[in-house]
């Protein structure tokens, strides 16, 4: 079975500082994605990037970035230019791309809190 | 994009209710959906995979007699806890791939805040 682990229990930053969520897995498998979600206090939960396995190439959109490591099974969130509206819990997430189910594996999350 | 909706997104409720919750993929079709449980503070647990018109599949540890799932038709599925009891108190939250593909991101409902009383 697949596991999902997060280190930081809760993180901070200052505003439009940089800051680095680290997440490590544990598969067996070579074809798979890597997800980052928010949930911010209401609950719900957001898609913040995504990572293919088979890409060498880091995934990034705006302001957020990964460091996709294969080989270390490493999968950190890089938050730039930190904005308040970036408070919130982070889970990191696996899928396996075999078979037919689509169901995620998630981390214990990190809280990350913005400051001014 | 693709939406999932969640109803409802809280439910008070005394000892010995059961509870209905539905999860509806407004405008994509979602041959599979998943239940998940949130406590307070932690991470989501899949509880089961709903499939349309077949049973569902639950996770270990979690009991199929008290957490009965339905997926009638392509854009329903629904999760109900019965006889809930105060354990039974959490988060739920469901969520549905939008299409057959493998790559396709999963959507997620706003999720159900459960208190019983």
């Amino acid at each position: 079975a697949q596991t999902v682990t997060q280190s930081q229990p809760e993180m901070s930053v200052q505003e439009a500082e940089t800051v680095t969520l680290s997440c490590t897995y544990d598969t067996s498998e070579s074809d798979y994605y890597l997800f980052w979600y928010k949930q911010p206090p209401s609950r719900q939960m957001i898609l913040v990037i995504r990572q293919e396995a088979y890409k060498q190439q880091n995934a990034t959109e705006n302001r957020f970035s990964v460091n996709f490591q294969k080989a270390a099974k490493s999968f950190s969130l890089k938050i730039s230019d930190s904005q308040l509206g970036d408070a919130a819990m982070y889970f990191c997430a696996y899928r396996s791309n075999t078979g037919t189910a689509s169901k995620l594996t998630f981390g214990t999350g990190t809280r990350l809190q913005v400051t001014l | 994009g693709a939406v999932v909706s969640q109803h409802p997104s809280r439910v008070i409720c005394k000892s010995g209710t059961s509870v209905k919750i539905e999860c509806r993929s407004l405008d994509f079709q979602a041959t599979t959906m998943f239940w998940y449980r949130q406590f307070p503070k932690q991470s989501l647990m899949l509880m089961a995979t709903s499939n349309e018109g077949s049973k569902a599949t639950y996770e270990q540890g979690v009991e199929k007699d008290k957490f009965l799932i339905n997926h009638a038709s392509l854009t329903l599925s629904t999760l109900t806890v019965t006889s809930a009891h105060p354990e039974d108190s959490s988060f739920y939250i469901c969520s549905a791939p939008a299409g057959q593909g493998r790559n396709q991101p999963q959507h997620f409902g706003d999720g159900t805040r459960l208190s019983i009383l």
